[in-house]
């Protein structure tokens, strides 16, 4: 089964409109970390916004925010006003404990990810 | 900042060939991993290192092999490449503790002909 699941093969958006790109996971261990990247057409990797299993408050950086809910295991990405620049892939990830090497050593899984188009 | 360091950035390689991907960084990190990236597949771990002197698998360990003498140095070995290695590959590095992200290199493309 997959950890990481990404529904959205593909998206459009209006710039300056806000969008949610879904992300479910999972995981039966109660400390797990949740993390957002993007990958612009020039192929780096970008981190983007974190979420930590215990955090009561969804994170925010900018304009991204994570939509955190919990029992649903769920960790959509909200971008707002979305821009240009926006067009990207969008990965999420999730990092359990390592029961080989302790809680923080585990390794980060990825979902297939999500093309966002932004258009003008 | 240099950050995480990949070379080459391209390669060609023929079936059969061996090559080391090359992998430094420069952040003091205990943790460091390889990808690679198909289209439609995302980032599939290749292999991971905790520390210095220790290395595991990951998902798709089959045809690569890799050592951790330094902490600044994760080099990915392919033993006899195989056109299925055709793939972008990235190498990766966070600090120790359970929310710091994972910095990556800039990537290589392999083509394996």
């Amino acid at each position: 089964a997959q950890k990481i699941t990404q529904t959205q093969p593909g998206m459009f958006v209006q710039e300056k409109e806000a969008v949610t790109l879904d992300c479910t996971y999972d995981t039966s261990d109660q400390s797990y970390g949740l993390f957002w990247y993007k990958q612009p057409s020039s192929g780096e990797m970008i981190f983007l916004i974190y979420q930590g299993s215990y955090d009561e408050q969804n994170a925010t950086e900018g304009r991204y925010s994570l939509n955190f809910q919990k029992a649903r295991k769920s960790a959509n990405l909200v971008i707002s006003a979305s821009q240009l620049g926006d067009s990207a892939m969008y990965f999420c990830a999730m990092r359990e404990g390592s029961r080989v090497y302790g809680g923080s050593q585990g390794n980060l899984i990825f979902g297939k990810g999500t093309k966002l188009s932004v258009k003008p | 900042n240099a950050g995480v360091t990949q070379t080459p950035k391209f390669q060609v390689l023929k079936t059969g060939q061996s090559m080391t991907l090359q992998c430094a960084q420069d952040m003091n990190h205990e943790y460091m991993s390889w990808y690679r990236q198909d289209p439609g597949m995302g980032l599939r771990l290749i292999h991971y290192s905790v520390g210095a002197g220790i290395t595991d698998q990951g998902e798709v360990p089959n045809g690569y092999n890799v050592s951790r003498s330094t902490t600044e140095d994760f080099p990915l070995r392919l033993l006899s490449a195989a056109p299925s290695q055709t793939s972008v590959y990235f190498c990766a590095s966070r600090a120790t503790g359970s929310g710091t992200e994972a910095f990556f290199g800039q990537g290589t493309r392999l083509t394996v002909v």
